[in-house]
């Protein structure tokens, strides 16, 4: 089945600074990456998410890349704030199923 | 839209009973999936559900399933529990045809003791 790796585990980042997350996936038919973020005590929220037809998406301050050839895609956040602090969640699924696997999830923290 | 709503919030059992939980889709979406949230394992899928049909399965035991109605309501039954079922189930419903965006509930807090 599909395997989902995800780094760091925790960043910590000055408030203003960028932060990067990056996944690799195992499964070559893997075709959907959804990235969640999850406040504590919330409930995942999507964020952002790129399908495999694509190399790159951009939504204000959040941006995703897909490497199909070598099987990962990164978060990016630029100018980062603290409400930005959270667990964040990559995952991807496989085929037309709405089936994920999900990362272990990286606690970002953005300090003052 | 009301968003993906799910009951009971919080549930406290003993070893050895069982529960059923509940979660209400977005309106119109037909997929509904479930997933169990603990700090060791992180996010795992359970199931889902589609058009009463489950069309996937995770890999947990047989004591874990579910069902789902024709208005896409969507209930897991987990029987004799143990301790380490204790986790944070969330549901995300999505309309269904895949590669779609899964919207999750707030998801029911059980607590094993």
């Amino acid at each position: 089945g599909e395997n989902v790796e995800q780094h760091p585990s925790t960043l910590s980042v000055q408030e203003g600074d960028s932060a990067v997350i990056k996944c690799t996936y195992s499964d070559s038919a893997s075709n959907y990456f959804p990235w969640y973020k999850q406040e504590l005590g919330k409930r995942p929220q999507l964020i952002i998410d790129i399908r495999s037809n694509v190399g790159e998406k951009k939504d204000q301050r959040i941006a995703v890349t897909l490497n199909k050839t070598a099987k990962h895609f990164s978060l990016h956040i630029t100018e980062t704030q603290p409400e930005d602090s959270a667990v964040y969640f990559c995952a991807a699924n496989t085929g037309t199923a709405s089936k994920l696997t999900f990362g272990t999830g990286t606690r970002l923290q953005v300090t003052l | 839209k009301a968003g993906v709503t799910q009951t009971p919030r919080y549930l406290i059992k003993t070893r050895g009973q069982q529960v059923t939980l509940s979660c209400s889709p977005i309106s119109g979406h037909r997929s509904v999936s479930w997933y169990q949230q603990t700090p060791g394992q992180g996010l795992q899928f359970l199931f889902e559900y589609f058009s009463e049909t489950q069309r996937n399965k995770g890999n947990f035991p047989g004591r874990f399933s579910g069902r789902q109605f024709s208005n896409s309501r969507s209930e897991m039954n987990v029987s004799t529990l143990e301790l380490g079922d204790s986790a944070l189930y969330l549901c995300a419903s999505s309309p269904g045809t895949g590669r779609e965006t899964q919207y999750f509930g707030p998801g029911t807090r059980l607590l094993v003791l």
